[in-house]
């Protein structure tokens, strides 16, 4: 399978903004993506990506992709303590297969 | 909220005995997911579904079956549960393969002791 990492905490204060890396390995990912898991829940969609992109904004959410060093992160403006929580990078392959990191536990403190 | 359901939500089982846990949806949707999430592995495809009857291996098969009889119902099923597969399983559904937006459901807390 593919490897999708992530670190596995970040600590923010509220207010401040976040900023959650992953690394993956296959170069002819499609899309990328960025789940939210608060606990005890699945996981939620927040955004993609297509792999020709560089950047995406949407609202307080900031994607950037360098395909060349196949690193993805998504900055979160303004973080508040209801982003706390895991948060997931995923890569489509071409063979249309999700891989998921390892997820990151982002903790807003307040 | 996409419309999945799974059940049982929590389960504990001994090692060896069959399980099987289900995944219901209402959306009518084609593809339907079976992951496992274990700390320091996010989550890992086991199989999935793109119809009724047809369904294909992912990344972590070993172990486990699956059947889909009717769209709206997908079964994963450990023949003979191991300690190995002691996890949270989720189930999710999409419209279509691809860059569509896969819908989970709530998850299983499954314990084998």
């Amino acid at each position: 399978g593919e490897d999708v990492e992530q670190s596995l905490f970040l600590s923010v204060r509220e207010g401040d903004s976040s900023v959650i890396n992953c690394t993956y390995t296959d170069s002819s990912s499609t899309y990328l993506y960025w789940y939210k898991q608060e606990p005890g829940a699945g996981l939620q969609l927040l955004t993609y990506i297509f792999s020709n992109m560089d950047m995406k904004q949407d609202q307080r959410l900031t994607v950037l992709l360098n395909k060349k060093d196949k690193h993805l992160s998504l900055r979160i403006a303004d973080t508040q303590t209801g982003d706390s929580a895991i948060y997931f990078c995923a890569e489509l392959d071409t063979g249309n297969q999700f891989y998921f990191g390892t997820g990151t536990s982002l903790t807003v403190i307040p | 909220d996409a419309g999945i359901t799974q059940s049982p939500r929590h389960k504990v089982t001994e090692t060896g005995t069959p399980v099987t846990l289900r995944c219901h949806q209402t959306e009518n949707h084609r593809y339907m997911y079976w992951y496992r999430q274990d700390p320091g592995h996010g989550l890992r495809l086991i199989h999935y579904s793109y119809g009724v009857k047809d369904t294909d291996k992912g990344e972590v098969s070993d172990g486990y079956s699956v059947s889909r009889s009717k769209t709206e119902d997908f079964l994963l099923t450990l023949e003979s549960a191991t300690s190995s597969q002691t996890s949270v399983y989720f189930c999710a559904i999409s419209e279509r393969q691809g860059i569509y937006e896969q819908y989970f459901g709530p998850g299983t807390r499954l314990t084998v002791t």
